[in-house]
């Protein structure tokens, strides 16, 4: 049973299209987030939303949007998509709680060309 | 801002030889500190824990003890595998669940 996942697990695309990565958490977590993975492996948090809403919005450009349509579900969008946006998009999950660990998908690996 | 600093990799070591993956962080208040590791190809999984000043987390062989005097989270572990091969992630979390993590330690364990 898995606890957070993502589809695809691999996008191939081309420059200019829009994409949409879906994640669901079966865990009864209120709080879902969307990390950027880049090639060196360094994490950086996207969103972040609690009961379908946005607490969390780095600074990431407009063309990536993402959608909760109930809290076990946080899609993000993505429009026209640029080179610098390959990476490996991971969705997570936690309780409210404080100290609570956050849950990890396995990730969606977005390769533009 | 909170910020979490890891020794740099990558780490290359001998199966059954001792294992230390520098962590330290600065935030205000009280964090809670956190291992993470990744396997190639997968997303990352919570390795351990600890929420306060002294707590030691543990889990699979690898510890590390909260150290707020040196604001320390260091990974230990006396005999690597290769199994062990992995990123390892050093984590914070503050109120609000705002994580911060720091930019990973590749290990690599040769037989």
């Amino acid at each position: 049973d898995t606890a957070v996942s993502q589809t695809p697990k691999y996008l191939v695309t081309q420059m200019g299209n829009d994409k949409s990565i879906k994640c669901e958490q079966n865990l009864g977590h209120d709080t879902m987030y969307w990390y950027k993975q880049d090639s060196k492996k360094f994490l950086k948090i996207m969103f972040s939303y609690n009961n379908k809403e946005l607490i969390i919005n780095e600074t990431v450009p407009n063309r990536f949007s993402p959608k909760s349509p109930d809290k076990a579900h946080l899609n993000l969008h993505i429009n026209s998509l640029e080179l610098g946006d390959s990476a490996v998009y991971f969705c997570a999950s936690s309780p409210q709680t404080n100290n609570s660990p956050l849950h990890f998908g396995n990730g969606t690996r977005l390769t533009v060309t | 801002g909170d910020s979490v600093t890891q020794m740099e990799g990558p780490v290359t070591l001998s199966e059954e030889a001792f294992l230390t993956i520098n962590c330290t962080y600065t935030a205000t208040g009280y964090p809670s500190l956190f291992w993470y590791v990744q396997y190639p190809g997968e997303g990352l999984q919570l390795l351990l824990k600890a929420t306060k000043a002294d707590d030691k987390g543990s889990n699979k062989g690898f510890e590390a003890t909260y150290r707020k005097e040196t604001t320390s989270f260091h990974l230990e572990k006396g005999s690597v595998q290769v199994s062990d091969s992995a990123v390892y992630f050093c984590a914070l979390a503050n109120y609000g669940q705002n994580f911060v993590f720091g930019p990973g330690t590749r290990l690599s364990v040769l037989p």
